[in-house]
């Protein structure tokens, strides 16, 4: 039984760009959470999403944004790439309920340079 | 504001010593506490968890935490450590009524030497 599987594991971009990160979640769970984890920091939320809507979002400008498919998989979009976006970005999946334990992929590290 | 306080950034200890790892927070609602523990290059893995009942709370690999209401508190231990626990560990939170949107503490750097 596959966990969460994130692609790609690295990406480095150049400021003002864009990327997309992709997300599927554990089997069986039907909401996925992303996190933000900067270098020495824990990691911080940035949204979820449920039903393929965006359920609870973080304090994260509207250039993150994203999506949740048929299928429960997610994607992560950040536009207009600062420097400071530079990060580990953490996949989270789990059932709904405020009581069900979070199972992470192991990430993506973006560099924005 | 709800918020996550892990009191030492880093703890290094010898092998077969005991640690703690020591973690408060901040709440105006009733929460759901967690550690995670992170090795290098991986994601979090749930280490364990405190949902309602008895307060102290064991893992598989000899952890365990006790829940202190009065003194918000959410402390880590093991009694003797190995070198393969080497790795950053995080107390996190869920606010109750909040889905579970965890609240991550800054992380403490549990570095085991032989």
């Amino acid at each position: 039984d596959a966990g969460v599987t994130q692609s790609p594991t690295h990406l480095i971009k150049t400021r003002g760009q864009q990327v997309t990160l992709r997300c599927s979640p554990k089997s069986g769970h039907d909401t996925v959470s992303w996190y933000q984890q900067a270098l020495g920091q824990g990691p911080q939320f940035i949204f979820q999403y449920y039903e393929e809507e965006e359920r609870q979002r973080g304090n994260f400008p509207d250039r993150f944004s994203g999506h949740q498919f048929p299928n429960y998989s997610s994607e992560l979009n950040v536009n207009a790439l600062l420097l400071g976006d530079s990060a580990l970005y953490l996949c989270a999946s789990s059932l709904t309920g405020e009581r069900s334990p979070l199972h992470f992929g192991n990430g993506t590290r973006l560099t924005v340079t | 504001a709800q918020s996550v306080t892990q009191l030492d950034s880093q703890v290094p200890v010898f092998e077969e010593a005991p640690v703690e790892l020591r973690c408060n927070y901040s709440s105006s609602v009733s929460v759901y506490l967690f550690w995670y523990v992170q090795y290098p290059n991986q994601g979090l893995q749930l280490l364990l968890k405190y949902l309602s009942g008895s307060t102290l709370v064991e893992s598989i690999n000899g952890f365990e935490a006790e829940f202190n209401k009065s003194q918000t508190s959410f402390h880590l231990r093991k009694p003797s450590v190995h070198i393969s626990d080497t790795a950053e560990y995080f107390c996190a939170v869920i606010l109750s009524g909040g889905y579970n949107k965890l609240i991550f503490g800054a992380g403490t750097r549990l570095a085991v030497h032989p």
